[in-house]
């Protein structure tokens, strides 16, 4: 187990560039978050997967965004069309859901600048 | 609507003095609440959490919380810092366990431990 890995940890591009982050969470962990996180403020919830299926999406989530977990493991987060605005921490968080509460582990994060 | 409020964006102690960092939510039924530390360059980890039972709680590295329902209070606290504390200190509730189950977060607290 080596915990939450996301690639990559940094992206620099420039508006109205598409990009695309990786999240591999624990192993058979059915749960899998993203998370949006800008300068000073805590992470705000984008969206959840209960292994393969997309379940929720936040208003957060514009047109722009899509998000994918094919096989019930890792899971892709891609942002067409980048706008400054874009610019963040993204984390991807991970968990084994099995009852009303289980522990989300976190990534690292990929922070992305929008230039 | 905000849910979680944390007071002091930026907290100052001596090492050895007490830390205290406040945070209260808005909800109409009890939250699950959560305390997370985040180092710089890392993703988020868990300090410690509140779901039912004991309202005093005890995390990693010696920090605790109390969840306190009348006050819709859940304040972290150490009684000495060091100087490996120094981070910034998020926290977060479930505010339904739903389906997703998704934290939202306060706009953090950063730490720093001064010699």
């Amino acid at each position: 187990d080596t915990g939450v890995s996301q690639d990559p940890r940094h992206k620099i591009t420039k508006r109205g560039q598409n990009v695309t982050f990786r999240c591999d969470p624990i192993s058979e962990h059915n749960r899998l978050y993203w998370y949006r996180q800008t300068l000073g403020q805590g992470p705000e919830f984008l969206t959840y997967f209960q292994n393969e299926a997309q379940l929720e999406k936040s208003r957060l989530l514009s047109d722009r965004f899509s998000a994918e977990r094919p096989k019930g493991s890792f899971s892709t987060l891609e942002i067409q069309r980048t706008e400054q605005g874009d610019s963040a921490m993204y984390l991807c968080a991970s968990s084994l859901g099995q009852g009303a509460y289980n522990e989300q582990f976190f990534g690292p994060g990929t922070r992305l600048t929008v230039l | 609507a905000q849910s979680v409020t944390q007071l002091g964006s930026h907290v100052s102690v001596s090492e050895g003095a007490l830390v205290l960092l406040r945070c209260n939510y808005s909800s109409s039924v009890p939250p699950y609440l959560f305390w997370y530390v985040q180092y710089p360059n890392q993703g988020l980890q868990l300090l410690l959490k509140y779901t039912t039972g004991a309202t005093l709680v005890k995390g990693i590295n010696g920090f605790e919380a109390e969840f306190k329902k009348s006050e819709t209070s859940f304040h972290l606290t150490k009684p000495s810092a060091h100087m490996s504390d120094a981070a910034e200190y998020f926290c977060a509730v479930i505010l339904q366990p739903g389906s997703a189950r998704q934290l939202t977060f306060g706009s953090g607290t950063q730490l720093t431990v001064l010699p």
